[in-house]
This record gives C-alpha cells, sequence and structure tokens, in this order.
C-alpha cells in the first residue's frame, strides 16, 4: 500500500460549478478525515468518519459541502455551487483503530482547487 | 475548544546548530499531541507524537519534542538542524475524551542556512 491517495491533484473550476474529490485511505484503516488547507494556515478540520459513519462535521462544512464513505472504504467530498472563497487544498487522511494503535493520521497530498 | 499556538512564523537557523520550534496548546482534557511536517507540493508527513508517558519524545530523523504540562508546551526540537530540515512544521492538538478532530497549528517556517 503507497498511502492515501487523492483524485484530482488539482481542479480548476468557474465559480457556481460543482465539484467532487475522491480520497483512497490506507487499506484497513477505519478512520477517515477531511481537511481544508489555505494559504498561509494550517490544515482546518472538515469531518471525520470511522467506516461509513460520518462521526463529527466541523462548523466550516456549509450545507454546499457534503461528504460521504458509503461502504466504508474511500471517500468523497462533494462542492455544490462552488464559491472563490473555496479555493483551498482539500487534505483526506486516515488513521487505524483500536487499543493501543497509533493515533496519528497518514495525509494524503491533497486535492487543489481554484475557483476562478 | 482545543487550539495550537506556534508564535513564530518563521525560525532562521544555522547548518550544526540545535533548532527549536515552539508550541504551545490548550485543551479542555488530556491533550495528544502532534508535529508534522509539510515539504513543498507533498503532503503532511507525521514526525511524532506525545499520547502519555515520558515527557521527552523521539521522532523521525532525529527530532524530538518536550511535554510540558504546567506550561502547556510542546517544543520540537533537534540537536543539530540539516539544510533538508527546511520545511513548513506544524503542532497539532487533540482532546483525549475521544473526538477525532485534530486542531493544528497555523506553521512555523523552518530555515536552515548552509
Amino acid at each position: 500500500d503507497t498511502g492515501v491517495s487523492q483524485d484530482p491533484r488539482h481542479k480548476i473550476t468557474k465559480r457556481g460549478q460543482n465539484v467532487t474529490f475522491r480520497c483512497d485511505p490506507i487499506s484497513e484503516h477505519n478512520r477517515l478525515y477531511w481537511y481544508r488547507q489555505t494559504l498561509g494556515q494550517g490544515p482546518e478540520f472538515l469531518t471525520y468518519f470511522q467506516n461509513e459513519a460520518q462521526l463529527e462535521k466541523s462548523r466550516l462544512l456549509s450545507d454546499r459541502f457534503s461528504a460521504e464513505r458509503p461502504k466504508g472504504s474511500f471517500s468523497t467530498l462533494e462542492i455544490q455551487r462552488t464559491e472563490q472563497g473555496d479555493s483551498a487544498m482539500y487534505l483526506c487522511a486516515s488513521s487505524p483503530t483500536g487499543q493501543g494503535l497509533n493515533t496519528e493520521a497518514f495525509f494524503g497530498q491533497g486535492t487543489r482547487l481554484t475557483v476562478v | 475548544a482545543q487550539s495550537v499556538a506556534q508564535p513564530e512564523d518563521q525560525v532562521n537557523v544555522a547548518e550544526g546548530n540545535p533548532l527549536t520550534v515552539k508550541c504551545t496548546y490548550s485543551v479542555s482534557g488530556n491533550p495528544y499531541l502532534f508535529w508534522y511536517v509539510q515539504y513543498p507540493n507533498r503532503g503532511l508527513q507525521f514526525l511524532l507524537k506525545y499520547i502519555t508517558g515520558d515527557n521527552l519524545v523521539k521522532g523521525s530523523y532525529g527530532f524530538e519534542a518536550e511535554f510540558n504540562k504546567s506550561q502547556t508546551s510542546f517544543h520540537l526540537k533537534k540537536p543539530s538542524a540539516l539544510v533538508s530540515d527546511s520545511a513548513l512544521y506544524f503542532c497539532a492538538v487533540r482532546d483525549g475524551g475521544g473526538y477525532q478532530k485534530v486542531t493544528f497549528g497555523t506553521g512555523t517556517k523552518l530555515q536552515v542556512i548552509p
């Protein structure tokens, strides 16, 4: 396994269009996270899945944003009616569960979204 | 609410000198603390963590960090800096109470001067 994979790496879209990003976590990692990172800032938490259940959502995740993880494996993040303020790097991460296992998350390289 | 502060936007250090990148945190419960490094055009890479136990934790690439509960700090250190250590470093905290949200600092750019 080569790590967390995100697709696409770059996306340019016109304002008002919908976009969807995909994340494939490390195999057998039950936990999956989405973060957003803008220039000069640290990653900001968006949402968290354990298996297929979305257990935590940030206030940053407005009603234009939706995330799914239908089979507990890959996840998608959709942004509807994109705005210029949505331009950012969207990061996906995964981590294993279980007592005594490492709690750090492993990050993908991200999808850079530019809304024009 | 949990938070992290990295007071320095940039740290410059000469190659071979010791380096310190500062981090302070705030959580309501017991803290889980992390350091990540980000190289240009690459994802965040995990360096080290503190969950419990010894206050001095050792991580990848010769880095270590010291947890200080009374000062709510978790400073990253390395005895001898390399030019290849130049990157963006993020401190992060999670409340050990069960929530999975990790809060990151704004990052500190480390520049190691040859």
